[in-house]
């Protein structure tokens, strides 16, 4: 197994624009967590999956942002109408299971910036 | 709500011994987690405290005291290669989520 992969690494876009991220877990690993980490700052919870189901999202979180774990493989995060404050690096992490969620394995993040 | 605190900046020497420390305060958590992630990679998993105590892994020892609300990470015969930022963090028992602190950026001098 190749580890956790993100897709794309970096995405530059317009404020208003849609974006979407791809991220493929270690395939044995059945819970998928979505973070977003700013310079300085640890990484910041968005969402997790236990296999495909959604099963909490950050309160913090707003409307704009969404996302999806089909067959409980890959995961896509979507941001609709971007905005300047969401700019930061997107991390995605898999564990084996809930009683592993201490041990996370990362991707590599994918770096957005909104000009 | 769930807290933790760690230094924001430690500074040490080549081959020498440095602690970095991590208070907490949240409801309830399984235990607490130790991550290291250079500049510009991800983090990557350290090591986890269940229990009250120390844990050892190589060059590496961890520690959690829940009466008070406080663990640290240990790092023995400092490498160049240690210069990175370490984070803690802890397991939530209502959702098994980890709640991440700031981080502490470990600067390594020659």
């Amino acid at each position: 197994d190749t580890g956790v992969s993100q897709d794309p690494r970096h995405k530059i876009t317009k404020r208003g624009q849609n974006v979407t991220f791809r991220c493929d877990p270690i395939s044995e690993h059945n819970r998928l967590y979505w973070y977003r980490q700013t310079l300085g700052q640890g990484p910041e919870f968005l969402t997790y999956f236990q296999n495909e189901a959604q099963l909490e999202k950050s309160r913090l979180l707003s409307d704009r942002f969404s996302a999806e774990r089909p067959k409980g493989s890959f995961s896509t995060l979507e941001i609709q109408r971007t905005e300047q404050g969401d700019s930061a690096m997107y991390l995605c992490a898999s564990s084996l299971a809930h009683s592993f969620a201490y041990e996370q394995y990362f991707g590599p993040g994918t770096r957005l910036t909104v000009t | 709500g769930q807290s933790l605190e760690q230094p924001s900046e430690v500074t040490a020497v080549e081959g020498a011994i440095v602690q970095i420390n991590c208070t907490y305060q949240t409801s309830g958590f399984y235990g607490l987690s130790w991550y290291q992630q250079h500049d510009g990679g991800a983090p990557t998993f350290l090591s986890y405290n269940a229990l009250d105590g120390l844990e050892e892994t190589g060059r590496f020892s961890s520690f959690l005291s829940r009466s008070d609300s406080y663990g640290y990470l240990l790092l023995q015969e400092l490498q160049m290669k240690d210069s990175a930022s370490y984070f803690c963090a802890v397991l939530m028992d209502s959702n098994y989520q980890l709640i991440w602190g700031a981080g502490t950026k470990l600067i390594i001098k020659p």
